[in-house]
């Protein structure tokens, strides 16, 4: 299917697992970002790519790894999962400097 | 420190009222200003506004950006209740390396009632 679509959907885990949470884009955009909405904080950077092999750091980093090997995916990779990790995490892409960015569906992800 | 700031914080209306949402900014290297609405799950793309002045439409939908007094509006006429939503303001700023930065304001929660 076209477009940008996130797996898996929810995700229970474990304090101290380690969980990856997929993103894929069929449309070959350069700009790829993943956020995290909580509560009372809104939409918050964790990383962002503006191209295969080139990633930085957003707002909350601390605790995520990325990598973008291909330009259609986008992985984020939470090393030692925290209660203070559930949350809601979109996967968005961005064609270009003069386009909006479009969401993924979102991952729930709940750490226990 | 870059900020949007959107108000009101919520607000309800009857179907077939008029709205008016508010985002004010404050960024540094401002680039352009977004509008997202959110239902229950990812943001969806409204508007992208770079100019002043220029007003952007869409159905019932339109917004308008002040660059000078550093605020937009989104208005949407004659609500339905499937205009119940977030919407969601960001402006997006470059930083250092062309480097893309968006800041999100909290949202407006909007529900409309029959």
């Amino acid at each position: 299917d076209a477009g940008i679509t996130q797996s898996p959907r929810y995700k229970i885990t474990e304090t101290g697992r380690q969980v990856t949470l997929m993103c894929h884009q069929t449309w070959s955009h350069s700009y790829m970002f993943w956020y995290r909405q909580d509560l009372g904080h809104g939409l918050r950077l964790i990383y962002y790519s503006a191209a295969a092999d080139i990633t930085d750091k957003g707002e909350v980093p601390d605790g995520y790894v990325v990598s973008r090997s291909k330009t259609e995916n986008f992985p984020l990779t939470l090393e030692s999962a925290t209660r203070s990790q559930t949350s809601v995490y979109f996967c968005a892409s961005s064609s270009g400097l003069n386009y909006g960015y479009t969401f993924g569906s979102g991952t729930r992800l709940t750490v226990v | 420190e870059d900020k949007v700031v959107q108000s009101p914080l919520s607000l309800v209306v009857h179907e077939g009222d008029t709205v008016t949402l508010n985002c004010s900014y404050e960024v540094t290297n401002f680039r352009s200003l977004l509008w997202y609405k959110q239902e229950k799950k990812a943001p969806t793309f409204l508007f992208m506004l770079t100019s002043s002045g220029i007003e952007k439409k869409s159905g019932r939908l339109s917004s308008i950006l002040d660059k000078k007094e550093l605020f937009s509006i989104l208005n949407i006429t004659a609500t339905q209740t499937g205009d119940s939503a977030i919407y969601l303001c960001a402006v997006e700023a470059l930083s250092a390396g062309n480097n893309r930065k968006l800041i999100w304001g909290l949202g407006t929660s909007l529900a409309v009632n029959p």
